[in-house]
């Protein structure tokens, strides 16, 4: 069975420092991998996704996460973060041919001037 | 132009009323989905619809009935309100043909038993 652990819960940061944000898998399959962010009261939104390819991705707003197999993570970065950046980010696993999303507990990153 | 609308936005209740919530998608997209996010902001799938045919149905109290008139649509429908459905649920929806996991999702439903 596919799991999802999100190793933070909670990550304070202040403003214009690096942050890193953990998530860690399991699967006996190849899996397609994700992060979606929902800032506060709306939505979630699509970070970034990993699906082949380059084991290193990019969002527009400059997060980064790379899919390292061997360590099966998924870890989500950021070089410099903004107050804007505020928000629940959660981690996601899709394995092989399934339809159903496997979700992290999700990290709440709050980023203090 | 919203991609995924829901509405009511919130909705407060007493317990024992039946409610719905209505959702539409104007992306072209083939599945739809119902998820639940509880106080600890942790997500759980509950329904997925792909051409208006359930294909997930999750451990669900069978006082939660959804509905799906067309492929842009997908309701959901709560009879008998407890004090643990208060939650925000959010519909979302993606194309089958694409990789599950690429979903849109809505602004969500606050719903609050009282």
């Amino acid at each position: 069975a596919q799991s999802v652990t999100q190793l933070d819960s909670q990550v304070p940061v202040f403003e214009e420092a690096p942050v890193e944000l953990r998530c860690n898998y399991s699967s006996s399959v190849s899996v397609y991998l994700f992060w979606y962010v929902q800032y506060p009261n709306q939505g979630l939104q699509l970070l970034l996704k990993y699906l082949s390819g380059s084991t290193l991705v990019e969002s527009i707003n400059g997060f980064e996460a790379e899919f390292n197999k061997s360590q099966t993570s998924f870890h989500l970065r950021k070089p410099s973060v903004h107050i804007s950046d505020t928000a629940e980010y959660f981690c996601a696993v899709n394995a092989g041919n399934n339809r159903k999303l496997i979700w992290g507990l999700g990290t709440s990153l709050a980023v203090n001037p | 132009d919203t991609a995924v609308s829901q509405t009511p936005k919130y909705l407060v209740t007493q317990m024992g009323n039946d409610k719905s919530i209505k959702c539409e998608q104007n992306l072209g997209h083939d599945t739809m989905y119902w998820y639940k996010q509880d106080s600890k902001k942790f997500l759980k799938i509950m329904f997925s619809y792909n051409n208006k045919e359930l294909i997930i149905n999750e451990t669900v109290p069978n006082r939660f009935s959804p509905k799906s008139p067309d492929k842009a649509h997908l309701n959901l429908h709560i009879n008998s309100l407890e004090l643990g459905d208060s939650a925000v649920y959010f519909c979302a929806s993606s194309q089958v043909s694409a990789v599950a996991g690429s979903l849109d999702f809505g602004p969500g439903t606050r719903l609050l038993v009282l």
